[in-house]
């Protein structure tokens, strides 16, 4: 079953920020929301990931609501290189230093995110 | 930067023929996983190793799918015989035992079965 649900798709125009919204209403309070992307041919990488704060590195921010059900991937200036699936993932904290079954990450279909010149 | 290295890049091969996937992860992570993507899905995992163990082959079907990681190092995914419907990206993903924030992708290798 989904734990995450986002819409198939969405764009923006290069320069601006793109706001890719995230539904985890079932998510609990020991687990954390992860986001990767996809670029079109590659494998998918790692941007960021939170618990209950939001969190900024230098690729994306992430805003996670108070009641943490829902969650924002920002990414400030987009480029054309930003075009990609986009995955949000709920991930136990527990399983983050275990590598046993169960550790694995799930993933949906995510949101494909198309910059536009 | 390091990266996890995978061979080939693209293989067509006839159905009920051998095929065979190779992986490099990045060095120093002792957790290789190795994914499946059919077109317009997620990856989903097939065969997670901790070295050369494996720890999650639930999703792998063991009929005609193995994997092994030998040496704790590189791995190889093998399928005999291949389906029509194993056509998909196989993707390797690596990380560190110590924190699993980041899991680290391989370019993948995009199997037609014809």
């Amino acid at each position: 079953d989904a734990k995450t649900t986002q819409p198939t798709s969405m764009d923006c125009a290069e320069g601006r920020a793109a706001n890719l919204p995230c539904n985890h209403s079932t998510i609990s309070g020991n687990e954390y929301v992860y986001w990767y992307r996809q670029i079109h041919s590659q494998g998918p990488q790692y941007i960021i990931h939170g618990l209950k704060n939001n969190e900024t590195n230098e690729m994306a921010s992430l805003i996670i609501t108070e009641d943490r059900k829902s969650s924002t991937l920002i990414l400030p200036h987009a480029t054309l290189r930003d075009t990609a699936v986009y995955y949000c993932i709920v991930y136990p904290k527990a399983y983050v230093f275990y590598t046993g079954a169960n550790s694995k990450l799930t993933f949906g279909k995510g949101i494909t995110l198309s910059v536009r010149p | 930067e390091a990266e996890v290295a995978q061979s080939p890049r693209y293989k067509i091969t006839e159905k009920s023929q051998a095929v065979a996937f190779w992986c490099d992860p990045i060095s120093g992570h002792a957790t290789l996983y190795w994914y499946r993507q059919i077109l317009g899905q997620g990856p989903e995992l097939l065969v997670q190793f901790q070295d050369e163990s494996v720890v999650d082959d639930s999703q792998l079907p063991k009929d005609r799918f193995s994997a092994e990681r030998l040496k704790g190092v590189d791995s190889t995914l093998k399928i005999q015989p291949a389906e029509l419907g194993d056509s998909a990206m196989y993707l390797c993903a690596s990380s560190l035992v110590a924190s699993l924030h980041e899991q680290y992708f391989g370019p993948g290798t995009r199997l037609t079965v014809t």
